[in-house]
């Protein structure tokens, strides 16, 4: 069973600073995503991660993925107030049979707080 | 164009009555999922479709949970005789293809249901 676990599940930042997000996941997959979920709304898609090496930078988010470590990161650059919101990574599984391409395995979230 | 939509946005029901949720994917999207997010939690997968036929219902919790999508567009996730560890958001999202490589899931605002 596929397990996708964040860490870490809280964190606060100070405007300006640089961290990192990590996820790891337990079996192999062919796709990562990154979604950013505000309070009181839903998920909105950040990144698609396809193969190994992989990296994608939106403005003061960057994410990689290293399919070997099945790890990935979202490293955010100089934070902002308006990148308050909680973070979560999921991951795509396929059954042997081949006829499920569908699932996603979210991980629990990273609750990311910048403050002033 | 619209995004996914669904409704109601809000259902307060009594312990052992049956509700229907009902997901309006986007315009042309093939697969349509739906998931269940606990408050603090990411979400979790139920069941999806590629177009009318449902391809993995693995995630639905018990034989009180069903779906379907007769027409391979709205689709109903209905919950029999609902007890309170129902109580969640639900969440449809949609995607072009499952199947191909680059697929993006984008979800719906999501159902509150509240079991009493």
């Amino acid at each position: 069973e596929l397990k996708v676990e964040q860490n870490p599940l809280f964190l606060s930042m100070q405007e300006g600073k640089n961290y990192t997000i990590y996820c790891n996941y337990s079996t192999t997959s062919d796709r990562l995503y990154w979604y950013r979920q505000d309070p009181g709304k839903s998920l909105e898609s950040l990144f698609v991660l396809l193969s190994n090496g992989a990296v994608k930078q939106e403005g003061r988010l960057m994410a990689s993925l290293d399919t070997k470590a099945r790890l990935s990161t979202l490293h955010i650059t100089a934070a902002v107030h308006d990148l308050s919101a909680t973070y979560f990574c999921a991951v795509h599984s396929h059954n042997a049979g081949g006829t499920s391409y569908g699932k996603l395995t979210f991980g629990q979230g990273t609750i990311l707080t910048v403050h002033p | 164009g619209a995004g996914v939509s669904q409704s109601p946005r809000y259902k307060v029901t009594k312990r052992g009555q049956d509700v229907a949720l009902r997901c309006d994917p986007i315009s042309g999207h093939v697969s349509l999922y739906w998931y269940r997010q606990a408050l603090g939690q990411g979400p979790e997968f139920l069941t999806y479709f590629n177009y009318e036929a449902q391809q993995d219902k693995s995630g639905l919790p018990n034989d009180r949970f069903s779906a379907e999508r007769p027409e391979g567009s709205i689709s109903t996730l209905t919950i029999q005789r609902t007890e309170q560890r129902d109580s969640a958001m639900y969440r449809c999202a949609s995607s072009l293809v499952a199947r191909r490589v680059y697929n993006e899931q984008f979800f719906g605002p999501g159902t509150r249901l509240t079991v009493l």
